[in-house]
């Protein structure tokens, strides 16, 4: 079965500090695709990247980076010269192609604080 | 305007009621979903539609019934809820149910007594 784990439930900086968010995942298939999301105090998931496990590129935008571990099964995010407004709960999520259909299965989620 | 919408934004019902929520997406896409999100558990997928035809549901109560009339709304029918129901009801969509990024509603947030 699918399973993402966030082990970091929730994480407090002082801003201009830099966080990295830490995502594992489990899966059988050889093709996937890996997911984050930010969902600030107003509710609703913002996407923030999609990435292909044939992707092992790490990618970069503006402050926040990806790095795509196939080898240790891992996505973490970093935000880098952390800022207030990024304090939300940030989910990974993974998906799985079911019945013609694609199943996001997210991990519980880090609730990141950055305290000025 | 954000391009998932949700209605209403908070509800509060009794076990005996009878209440629908209510998602619109103005992105042209094809796929819409409903999540459960409670407490302390990871997000749920509850039900998909693929050009309004659902193509999922994932083991839920029949106390929830979806309705998906066209590609662009989505409802949830509630009725004889129960306390445990409680939860941030959250919509989605993307383009086509395979591989796409979805876009999320701000959810409803829901409250059963």
């Amino acid at each position: 079965a699918q399973k993402v784990t966030q082990a970091q439930t929730e994480i407090s900086v002082v801003e201009k500090e830099d966080v990295t968010l830490d995502c594992v995942y489990e899966t059988r298939d050889t093709t996937y695709y890996l997911f984050w999301y930010k969902q600030p105090p107003s509710g609703e998931l913002v996407f923030l990247i999609r990435r292909n496990s044939f992707d092992e590129q790490n990618e970069i935008s503006g402050r926040y980076s990806w790095n795509f571990q196939k080898s240790t099964s891992s996505f973490n995010f970093t935000i880098t010269a952390s800022q207030v407004v990024d304090s939300a709960v940030y989910f990974c999520a993974l998906s799985e192609l079911i019945q013609g259909a694609q199943k996001l299965v997210f991990g519980q989620g880090t609730r990141l604080t950055i305290n000025p | 305007e954000t391009g998932v919408t949700q209605t209403p934004r908070h509800l509060v019902m009794g076990m005996t009621n009878k209440k629908s929520l209510k998602c619109e997406q103005h992105l042209g896409h094809n796929a819409m979903y409903w999540y459960k999100q409670s407490a302390k558990k990871p997000l749920e997928l509850m039900f998909v539609y693929n050009f309004k035809e659902q193509t999922e549901n994932n083991s839920v109560p029949s106390r929830f019934s979806p309705e998906c009339p066209n590609s662009s709304h989505l409802f949830l029918h509630l009725h004889t809820l129960q306390p445990e129901d409680s939860a941030l009801y959250l919509c989605a969509s993307s383009h086509s149910p395979l591989w796409n990024e979805q876009f999320f509603g701000p959810g409803t947030r829901l409250t059963v007594l």
